[in-house]
C-alpha cells in the first residue's frame, strides 16, 4: 500500500541521548516535512526538504537535524541540545507547494525520562 | 507571519446535528487551504483541499468553503455521527514555499 511509515511509534529517551526517528514514503513525493505537535497547539514545522540532498530549517529547528539522501527517506534526529523534546512528531510528504495535498504518517511519540 | 485560528477549541453535539467548524487566517494572500482530521494518538488524514481560485469543495457529507477576502474557511459536516468524533485542523499555504501554517484544531464529540 502507498503511504508514509514512521517508526518507532513510541520512544523513550534519557536526557542527554540523541534519538533518530524514521520516516519512509512510497508515494514518489518530492517534498517531505517534519512537524512537532504539543497539546493544545498547532503543528510546528521543524525541517522540510523539497528535493534529495537539500533541506531547510522550519520554525523550530534548534536541537534537531535531518538528512535527505534518498527521495523516499527523511530521518529526524532529536539531539541532546533540544531542551524540551517530549512531544508527538509527525512526518508528511507532498507533491508540490501549491498543487497537492499533504499526507501524514501515524506519528512517533517521544518521551524523555 | 501567517496566524491561523480555530474557534471553538472543543464542540459537543448530539448525533444527527450538522457541524460547523471555523478557521480564520490573517494573511489573505494564500495559495490553498486544507482541512484535516486527527484521531487521538494518530496522524492527520486529509479531508479537503481548496485551491485559492475555488470557493468550496465537497466530499460526501463534508463541505468546505473559502473566503479569502475575509480570511475565513468553514467546514460543514452534515448529519453528524459518533464516528465523526475527532480533532479537525485547518492549514494554510500562504507563501508557495512548501510550508503550511496550522491552526490548533477543534475537538469534536458527537454524542450517540
Amino acid at each position: 500500500d502507498g503511504g508514509i511509515t514512521q517508526s518507532p511509534k513510541y520512544l523513550f529517551r534519557k536526557e542527554g541521548q540523541n534519538v533518530t526517528l524514521s520516516c519512509e514514503q512510497n508515494l514518489n513525493h518530492d517534498a517531505m516535512y517534519w512537524y512537532r505537535q504539543d497539546p493544545g497547539q498547532g503543528l510546528r514545522l521543524i525541517y522540510y526538504s523539497q528535493i534529495v540532498n537539500d533541506f531547510q530549517k522550519g520554525d523550530i529547528a534548534e536541537g534537531y537535524s535531518v538528512s535527505r539522501e534518498k527521495k523516499e527517506s527523511f530521518p529526524l534526529t532529536v539531539t541532546s541540545a533540544q531542551k524540551n523534546p517530549t512531544a508527538f512528531y509527525l512526518c508528511a510528504s507532498g507533491q508540490g507547494a501549491t498543487t497537492g495535498e499533504l499526507f501524514f504518517g501515524e506519528g512517533s511519540r517521544l518521551t524523555v525520562l | 507571519k501567517q496566524e491561523v485560528t480555530q474557534i471553538p477549541a472543543a464542540l459537543s453535539v448530539p448525533e444527527g446535528e450538522n457541524l460547523v467548524l471555523n478557521c480564520s487566517f490573517t494573511d489573505s494572500a494564500i495559495y490553498n487551504l486544507q482541512w484535516f482530521r486527527q484521531d487521538p494518538g494518530k496522524g492527520l488524514t486529509s479531508l479537503l483541499l481548496i485551491q485559492s481560485s475555488q470557493r468550496e469543495q465537497t466530499s460526501g457529507r463534508l463541505n468546505a468553503s473559502l473566503d479569502k477576502s475575509s480570511g475565513r474557511s468553514t467546514l460543514y459536516i452534515a448529519a453528524s455521527q459518533p464516528g465523526d468524533s475527532a480533532t479537525y485542523l485547518c492549514a494554510v499555504d500562504a507563501s508557495n514555499d512548501y510550508k503550511l501554517s496550522f491552526g490548533a484544531g477543534t475537538t469534536v464529540t458527537v454524542r450517540a
